[in-house]
Formats: structure tokens, sequence, C-alpha cells
């Protein structure tokens, strides 16, 4: 059965940092490609970043670009997602998903929120 | 960015009837496009992808259709479980976009 269980999030202070945690069991997490979608309250959904399978490639939307940062652990099946200078735009519950051969997000964790505010 | 609309942005139906919920892009994504079904306080769910196939597990009452900048998702008659939002998502091209939902509630 595939599992994903974020961790991390909490609330934080405008321009603070918070790095969030997927960890993925059930699936051979190396071949498979990550991603990151967050959900604002009330809102629709929204994509993050997604990280390939080796690392080697990232993309972020450019809401985050350059202040977010996606990795991963193949050796601990896990991906991160590093978020510095944090604005009270980026409060959301955040998700991470597993990213299918056909390259769709068929599997997701439940979520951890994240609240920006002073 | 390819821009996603969908309609209506809520239907209001009883069970047991027809959904047809609408996805139109901005442009061309040709069939690479995806549904997602939420409930209130659960993560999304994969329903359809690449325009008509239906993800592992899901019912056959639910179906994709469309190619280019027009799809459809049909649920040919709903159960009490069905009452939800749906989102499409495209993954023709970077950045990944979704439409801003459908809401499917009972009338």
């Amino acid at each position: 059965e595939v599992q994903l269980l974020e961790s991390g999030g909490g609330l934080v202070q405008p321009g603070e940092s918070l790095r969030l945690s997927c960890a993925a069991s059930g699936f051979f997490f190396t071949t498979y490609d990550m991603t990151w979608v967050r959900q604002a309250p009330g809102k629709g959904l929204e994509w993050v970043s997604t990280i390939s399978a080796g690392g080697s490639s990232t993309y972020y939307a450019d809401s985050v670009k350059g202040r977010f940062t996606v990795s991963r652990d193949n050796s601990k099946n896990t991906v991160y997602l590093q978020m510095n200078s944090l604005r009270a735009e980026d409060t959301a519950v955040y998700y991470c998903a597993k990213v299918s051969s056909r390259s769709y997000y068929d599997y997701w964790g439940q979520g951890t929120l994240v609240t920006v505010s002073s | 960015e390819i821009v996603l609309t969908q309609s209506p942005a809520t239907l209001s139906l009883s069970p047991g009837e027809r959904a047809t919920l609408s996805c139109r892009a901005s442009q061309s994504v040709s069939s690479y496009l995806a549904w997602f079904q939420q409930k209130p306080g659960q993560a999304p769910r994969l329903l359809i992808y690449d325009a008509s196939n239906r993800a592992t597990g899901i019912p056959a009452r639910f179906s994709g259709s469309g190619s280019g900048t027009d799809f459809t998702l049909t649920i040919s008659s709903l159960e009490p479980e069905d009452f939800a939002v749906y989102y499409c998502q495209h993954r023709s091209n970077w950045p990944i976009t979704f439409g801003p939902g459908t809401t499917v509630d009972i009338k």
C-alpha cells in the first residue's frame, strides 16, 4: 500500500523558514518523480514544485522560485521542501504526491498545514 | 502559463442524476489532462488521467472525454459519496496548473 506522510508544518512568522518532509512507503521510491501541491484555506489547488526520481531535475512555480528548494534522499525514501522567506500568502496545507509513470499525481499524503503570521 | 477554466462553479443535483463538468484550457494541452475529486478535509484523489483513462479503483460511472482545449467529466448517476469538489489539471508543460474547481452539491 502506497503511503505518504508529510510533517514539519506549523506556525511561523513572515520571513522565517520551515522544512517540510514527506516519508514514502509502499512503492519503489527511487523510480518516481515526486511533487508538492498546496491549498490555501478555502481555496483551490496550486502546484508548487516537482523533483525527478534521481533528484537531478527540479521545477518550481514562479510564486516560490528562489525561496523554496525541493530535494530528496532516496536512501530514506523521503522528499523535502525547504521554504525560506515565508510570506503570509504561503499559508496553506502542503501535500506531497507521487508522480505516476504517466506524469500524473496518483497518490497523495494527507497534508501538513503551514501558517505564516505575525 | 496555461489557464484552466471550469464550469459551472457549482452544480446542484440529486442522487441518481447525471453530472456534466467542463474544463477549458487557454491553449491546447493535447490529451494531457487529469481530473481530481476532493472532499472536505481530505487530499485530492485522481479520477481520470490522459483525459479519458480511469485511475485505479475508480468506478465506471466516472468518465472523461475531450482533447485540445475542451474537456468533460461525466458522472453517469450520482452516488451520495460523489458530492465533492472536482478539479481539472494539465501536465502539458511547465508550470502545471489546476482549474478553480466545480462544486457538486446536493439539490
